[in-house]
C-alpha cells in the first residue's frame, strides 16, 4: 500500500517568517494529495490540495508543489501568523472506490509572536 | 448544518469492556471513514464505506467493526476493548464522485485501562 513520509516532526518559525513542510510518498499511482490542519481538540480541515496534472497551487499566503518524478510534495505557509500555529497533515490518494486517503505523521508548527 | 458529529466526546473504558461510537452526517455525502489518531502516527483508517451498504477494511481493522445504518449514520464498534485501542477517533465524510475533500468530526478520546 501507499506510505507517506512528513518532514519535519515539529517546526518553529518568527511570526512573518516563512514554513515549509515536505512529504515524500512510495505509490507512482497516487494523484491527489491534500493538506490538513488539526486546531487543538479539533477534527482536521482542509486547508489546499493539488492533483497530479499541476505542478503548484496558491492560495493566499499558501502554496503547495508537487514534484511526481520524485515523488514529493510540500506545503509553503508565508508571512505566518500565530494562528497558523497547528498541527499540519499532508496525505495522499491513489483513487478508489472511496478515494482513501494515507495520511504523513503530522507537523507541529508553532509560530513566535 | 451541523456538519460530521460524533458521540460520545469523552469515554473510558475497562478491558475486555465493549461499546460503539456513534458518527452522523448531515451533508447528503456518500462515503464515510473511522480513523483513529495516535501520537507521532498521523491518522490511520480503520473501516470505510464507499456508499450506503457497503464497507472495507482500511489499514488497521483489527478489533474493530463498524455499520453503515443508513446514508447519514457510520458506526464503529469495539467487541472487547483493549489498552492498544486507546486512542483519539475521528470520523469523517465526503462527496463522492464530485470531489476528494474529507470532513472530520471534533473526535472521540477513548481511555482503556
Amino acid at each position: 500500500g501507499e506510505n507517506v513520509e512528513q518532514h519535519p516532526s515539529t517546526l518553529s518559525v518568527q511570526e512573518g517568517d516563512s514554513a515549509v513542510i515536505k512529504c515524500t510518498y512510495s505509490d507512482s499511482a497516487s494523484n491527489y494529495f491534500p493538506w490538513y490542519k488539526q486546531e487543538l481538540g479539533k477534527g482536521p480541515q482542509l486547508i489546499i490540495d493539488i492533483r497530479s496534472n499541476v505542478g503548484e497551487k496558491k492560495d493566499q499566503r499558501i502554496a503547495v508543489t508537487l514534484n511526481k518524478t520524485a515523488k514529493h510534495f510540500s506545503l509553503h505557509i508565508t508571512e505566518t501568523q500565530p494562528e497558523d500555529s497547528a498541527v499540519y497533515f499532508c496525505a495522499a490518494s491513489m483513487g478508489g472506490s472511496a478515494r482513501q486517503l494515507t495520511f504523513g505523521s503530522g507537523t507541529q508548527l508553532t509560530v513566535l509572536p | 448544518n451541523a456538519g460530521v458529529t460524533q458521540t460520545p466526546k469523552f469515554q473510558v473504558l475497562k478491558t475486555g469492556q465493549s461499546m460503539t461510537l456513534q458518527c452522523a452526517q448531515d451533508m447528503n455525502h456518500n462515503s464515510m471513514y473511522w480513523y483513529r489518531q495516535d501520537p507521532g502516527m498521523g491518522l490511520r483508517l480503520i473501516y470505510y464505506s464507499a456508499s450506503e451498504g457497503t464497507t472495507d477494511k482500511g489499514e488497521v481493522p483489527n478489533g474493530y467493526n463498524v455499520s453503515r445504518l443508513n446514508k447519514r449514520e457510520f458506526s464503529l464498534r469495539l467487541e472487547s476493548a483493549a489498552p492498544s485501542q486507546t486512542s483519539v477517533y475521528f470520523c469523517a465524510s465526503s462527496d463522492q464522485p464530485g470531489t476528494y475533500e474529507q470532513y472530520f468530526g471534533p473526535g472521540t478520546r477513548l481511555t482503556v485501562t
